[in-house]
């Protein structure tokens, strides 16, 4: 069965950086796009941003553009988010999640558990 | 502020038919499909319908979609307990490049 496994969450202080890890299981890993979607404490869901299936074509919102990196290792399995200087606006839990399409982005069928992310002195 | 607004609420009784509304522009909705999550309390969102009216196996009939110009609607009839969770709509926007999701519509059900 697919499984998304989030990882690397934690208490980070303001400015400093943290990589999240989501490893991929059940299902052919480079034939999907991935995404990392957040969401604050009692807020709505922000998509953050898309690994296209193709691995190359990276999509980022324009509130973590410039500092926030979205990448894969195809021989491991897992999706990663390189997130630098990092504020309070960034707390939320942030979800891996995997996309259905291969024409146009958005149809999210799976979804991991989600990884706590705290920026907080 | 999400550039896709759903009303923040909604709410009916067990049995009724509720609609919650998504409106956009002719850069997402206008131009791609429409898709629609549900959030149970302390879960994961689940896709509810994608491609603007398709459901994936696991929901029934009683949820359904559709998609007009540039706003779209998500009905749920035979409202049932179980169904009280916030309902987001997302939709792929051409001019940001990146999803959008709506605000949210938190449904109570009486």
């Amino acid at each position: 069965q697919v499984q998304l496994v989030e990882s690397g969450g934690g208490v980070v202080q303001p400015g400093r950086s943290l990589r999240l890890s989501c490893e991929a299981s059940g299902f052919i890993f480079t034939n999907y796009g991935l995404h990392w979607v957040r969401q604050a404490p009692g807020k709505g869901l922000e998509w953050v941003a898309l690994m296209w299936y193709d691995g190359n074509s990276r999509f980022y919102a324009d509130s973590v553009r410039g500092r926030i990196t979205i990448s894969r290792d195809n021989s491991k399995n897992t999706l990663y988010l390189q997130m630098n200087s990092l504020s309070a606006e960034d707390t939320a839990v942030y979800y891996c999640a995997r996309d259905m399409s291969r024409v146009v982005p958005g149809a999210i069928d799976y979804w991991g558990q989600g990884t706590q992310v705290t920026v907080s002195s | 502020q999400s550039v896709l607004t759903q009303p923040p609420s909604a709410s009916g009784t067990p049995g009724q038919r509720v609609t919650i509304s998504c409106s956009g522009s002719s850069s997402n909705i206008g131009n791609n499909p429409v898709n629609w999550y549900q959030q149970l309390p302390g879960t994961a969102p689940q896709l509810l319908i994608f491609s603007n009216n398709q459901r994936p196996s696991g929901f029934p009939a009683r949820f359904s979609g559709s998609k007009s110009g540039t706003s779209a609607s998500l009905a749920i009839s035979g409202l049932q307990s179980e169904d009280e969770a916030d309902y987001y709509c997302a939709a792929w926007d051409d001019s940001l490049n990146g999803v959008l999701f709506g605000g949210g519509t938190k449904l109570t059900v009486l």
